[in-house]
């Protein structure tokens, strides 16, 4: 079935480090493909997304690129701010089963001064 | 502008006992679901709705019903709480996802304890 796998957790950097956050997918057909971001105490917000291959998806200086032969949506920003501290969730939704999107089980980053 | 609503934002049951936590949208949305989010498990969808009047299992239905009376309000039921519905449940509502504007909405969260 269609599913989402990420990097485990915590991802753990200096502010101004650069972030590389690992997702890769299984899906029929040609997803949708989103990153959500979890601040602590908060519900989950939509960070960018990429609906497909070869779009990238920009926001708040992170960035993804959908890359189909790799079946992969890597989260990447240049440099981190403590602020960026968060739980990383990517997400899919197919063409074959577009009631719902399917997450991956988060990756969390903690950014110190 | 609201967006997703839910309430309570924090509830303490015992075992056994029954409750209703309650969602609601302000954005016309069709799409709604409900989630529980525990340590280590990531989200995981208990029921959801693509409109008024309709509802579907997720992945993990058992011990909780739901219903979609009105369409921006979505409700979750507890019949009788157990200890493993300790968890936070966040509610979403969504467009339809051919849509170019598609993505989740979420609320922020009611946070349950069952003794």
């Amino acid at each position: 079935g269609d599913s989402v796998t990420q990097m485990e957790g915590p991802v753990t950097l200096s502010e101004e480090a650069f972030l590389t956050i690992n997702c890769t997918y299984t899906a029929t057909g040609y997803p949708s493909l989103f990153w959500y971001v979890q601040y602590p105490g908060e519900g989950l917000q939509l960070l960018l997304k990429a609906t497909k291959a070869d779009d990238k998806g920009s926001n708040k200086g992170f960035e993804a690129t959908y890359r189909k032969e790799t079946t992969s949506f890597h989260l990447e920003k240049g440099s981190v701010q403590v602020s960026d501290s968060a739980v990383y969730f990517c997400a899919l939704v197919t063409p074959y089963n577009t009631d719902k999107l399917i997450f991956g089980t988060g990756t969390r980053l903690q950014v110190f001064p | 502008n609201a967006g997703v609503t839910q309430t309570p934002k924090f509830r303490v049951l015992k075992t056994g006992q029954s409750m209703t936590l309650l969602c609601a949208q302000d954005m016309n949305h069709e799409y709604m679901y409900w989630y529980r989010q525990d340590p280590g498990m990531g989200l995981r969808l208990i029921h959801y709705s693509v409109g008024e009047g309709t509802t579907a299992k997720g992945e993990v239905p058992d011990g909780y019903n739901v219903s979609r009376l009105k369409k921006q309000n979505f409700l979750l039921g507890l019949e009788s709480a157990a200890p493993s519905q300790t968890s936070v449940y966040f509610c979403a509502s969504s467009r339809p996802p051919t849509g170019p504007n598609y993505g989740y909405t979420f609320g922020s969260g009611t946070r349950l304890t069952v003794v």
